[in-house]
């Protein structure tokens, strides 16, 4: 069984701060991460997706990936309260996409 | 920008009954998924097709079965809908090149009486 895990949270910190986000992964195989938003009641959005190992930016947003210990993390800078959602953590295996069970992020104003 | 339509958002059905959900992508893309979301379980995948009428079972088919007539279309099918089957059920949609990402559709909501 290929597994994504993640911390279901709630993780909350306030407007500005810095969140971080993790994610471990079970097969070492996998070449493709990926970090979903999702708003209570929508579909997941793509936010970042990274298949090399170091740090990948995006305005407020980085992705970390270490191949080597099998986890990525999601920081998100200058948090907004706009940020708060469930955060899904998800890897390519073969053809599928595995994803964890989500993070649930609250940015307090 | 590629656009994942489901055709229903919100279904409520009685135990038994056929239930039919419908995915329409306008990307020429090939390989299609459904999934179900579900509080505390996350993403699980049902079926995907990765051509027109392949069709490989993912995680939790029992109780499901797919078409994919055309290459733009994917259906999930419920022969005989039960009360475990409520749940919110998620289309996506991904292309064998280029970005390598998957697309969700806006989610059907389904209720089983």
């Amino acid at each position: 069984q290929k597994e994504v895990e993640q911390n279901s949270g709630p993780l909350s910190v306030p407007e500005g701060a810095i969140a971080s986000l993790n994610c471990t992964y079970s097969d070492r195989g996998s070449q493709s991460f990926f970090w979903y938003r999702q708003y209570s009641g929508k579909s997941p959005e793509l936010i970042m997706s990274i298949y090399s190992n170091g740090d990948k930016e995006d305005g407020r947003f980085t992705a970390q990936l270490n191949k080597a210990s099998q986890y990525v993390s999601l920081l998100i800078r200058d948090s907004q309260p706009s940020d708060s959602a469930t955060y899904l953590c998800a890897v390519r295996v073969g053809q599928n996409f595995v994803f964890g069970p989500g993070t649930r992020l609250s940015v307090l104003p | 920008d590629v656009k994942v339509t489901q055709s229903s958002r919100y279904l409520v059905k009685r135990t038994g009954e056929k239930v039919f959900l419908e995915c329409v992508q306008d990307m020429d893309h090939e390989n299609m998924f459904w999934y179900r979301q579900d509080p505390g379980l996350g993403l699980r995948l049902i079926y995907f097709s990765y051509d027109v009428k392949m069709k490989e079972k993912g995680d939790i088919p029992e109780g499901y079965s797919v078409s994919r007539e055309k290459k733009e279309r994917f259906s999930l099918i419920l022969e005989s809908a039960s009360t475990n089957q409520t749940s919110m059920y998620l289309c996506a949609s991904q292309g064998d090149s280029g970005a390598n990402v998957l697309t969700f559709g806006a989610g059907s909501r389904l209720t089983v009486l």
